[in-house]
């Protein structure tokens, strides 16, 4: 299986602050990178797809790059409502895999 | 709009059958162009894929559970569901229903290029407890 380590597992950022995750693949899987934002009590929001490509309805302040191991969730200016817990997932090959989770708080 | 909800009993006891359904609403059930899917978090833990299923029946497992689960699919009631057997304490969890976007290509029991999610339900949580 796929092994997907995040880091940090927990971050402190005020609003406004440029804030970056980063999820690291146990092999190359060539972009085939989900983010996701987890609130309590309410479903799960995809953010990104392709490593890159954001989801329908998600703000321009979440981006991602990356390629082959090392990938990289960025929100450029930290707001209210994004305080939450960000996972990523390899769809590369099954079985698909999530990493452990970033949580942010606010500081 | 696409709405998934997950629905079933909140508690099961160790050693017996736990089953929850999937009621999609708002859009194509039966398209060619998603699969649906059941991943689950446990209490202060990660998510973990339990297994996706495609409209015509065909479905993937993840090993470390196949051999317990089961998931079922009736585009009649546009629902699917997931059931584990010889339930332990192991599988309390938060378990969500989601839409599997990109089909992917699945040979031999595993698949490529496969699914992300979107969207989710709001997640139903099953304690396991006598």
């Amino acid at each position: 299986d796929i092994q997907m380590t995040q880091s940090p597992s927990s971050l402190s950022a005020s609003v406004g602050a440029r804030v970056t995750i980063t999820c690291r693949a146990s092999q190359d899987i060539s972009n085939a990178l989900a983010w996701y934002q987890l609130k309590s009590k309410k479903a799960p929001k995809l953010l990104l797809y392709g490593a890159s490509r954001l989801g329908s309805g998600v703000p321009s302040r979440f981006s991602g790059s990356g390629s082959g191991t090392d990938y990289t969730l960025t929100i450029s200016s930290l707001q209210p409502e994004d305080f939450a817990t960000y996972y990523c997932q390899q769809y590369y090959i099954t079985p698909l895999t999530f990493g452990g989770g970033t949580k942010v708080e606010i500081k | 709009q696409l709405q998934l909800q997950e629905s079933g009993p909140g508690l099961v006891k160790p050693s017996e059958t736990l089953s929850l359904t999937c009621t999609v609403s708002g859009g194509s059930f039966s398209s060619r162009s998603y699969y649906w899917g059941w991943i689950r978090q446990p209490p202060g833990k990660g998510l973990e894929w339990i297994g996706s299923i495609y409209y015509s029946g065909n479905t993937y497992h993840n090993p470390s559970l196949k051999s317990r689960v089961t998931i079922s699919i009736d585009t009649s009631k546009n629902q699917f569901s997931l059931k584990v057997i010889s339930v332990t304490a192991a599988d309390t969890a938060v378990y969500y229903c989601a839409r599997g976007a990109n089909v992917g290509y699945c040979s031999g029991g595993i698949c490529y290029n496969y699914n992300w999610f979107d969207p989710w339900g709001q997640g139903t949580l099953v304690t396991v407890s006598s």
